[in-house]
């Protein structure tokens, strides 16, 4: 098993731009979340989804969107690129929540300039 | 919402030294999970640990709800267990996702 996989595993953009990172885990995991992680900081979840059809805003939601049309797949859409968003992101799934053990992907580093 | 912090902050260790790293949170909980970041950023879990003690080789750790606070124990430390610990918690009763503390640079030098 691949576990969570996301990509790309660096990307620049410009100002403005907009792009999508992918994740997908080959767990059968109901639920699936998004983090991002600034330099020497903890995690922050952005958004999750506890099914397909079914997502919910975390801690810090403004300027990215998801999507989640299969179990796999949790794409994570910026729209609009700022310097703000320069950052790791962490794609992570896991069985269930409440006893659930958390398996995370090997972080997408983004930089906006 | 819940708040967790870890301590200390920061760590050095010569190597084959023992260490203890701190978890408080504010809340009860239902799910409490340490993980480790490997210096290429990696994040691998630990331990699902929400209470009573488990052992893994040379770390274990501890979680005492009613006190509201988990330990990780480090024992015979090696330049591997280098990198950032956190602690993540889940309040009951079990519909909201992991809130990670800022978690313990640990360096260990040979």
């Amino acid at each position: 098993n691949a576990g969570v996989t996301q990509t790309p595993k660096f990307r620049i953009l410009k100002i403005g731009q907009s792009m999508t990172l992918q994740c997908t885990q080959d767990m059968n995991h109901n639920y699936m979340y998004w983090y991002r992680q600034d330099p020497g900081m903890g995690l922050k979840l952005i958004y999750y989804s506890v099914g397909a059809g079914i997502t919910d805003k975390g801690e810090v939601p403004n300027g990215y969107n998801v999507s989640r049309s299969t179990t796999e797949d949790f794409p994570l859409r910026l729209e609009l690129a700022a310097p703000s968003q320069t950052s790791v992101y962490f794609c992570a799934s896991s069985r269930r929540q409440g006893t659930g053990e958390l398996f995370f992907g090997e972080g997408s580093r983004l930089t906006v300039l | 919402g819940i708040q967790v912090e870890q301590s200390p902050p920061d760590l050095i260790l010569q190597e084959g030294a023992n260490s203890t790293l701190r978890c408080n949170f504010s809340d009860s909980v239902n799910n409490l999970q340490w993980f480790h970041q490997n210096p290429w950023g990696q994040l691998i879990n630990l331990f699902y640990i929400p209470s009573g003690t488990k052992q893994n080789g040379r770390l274990s750790a501890t979680t005492v709800a009613t006190e509201r606070y988990s330990l990780l124990y480090i024992s015979s430390s090696q330049t591997t267990d280098s990198g950032v610990y956190f602690c993540a918690v889940e309040r009951g009763p079990g519909n909201t996702p992991l809130v990670f503390g800022k978690g313990t640079r640990l360096s260990v030098i040979a």
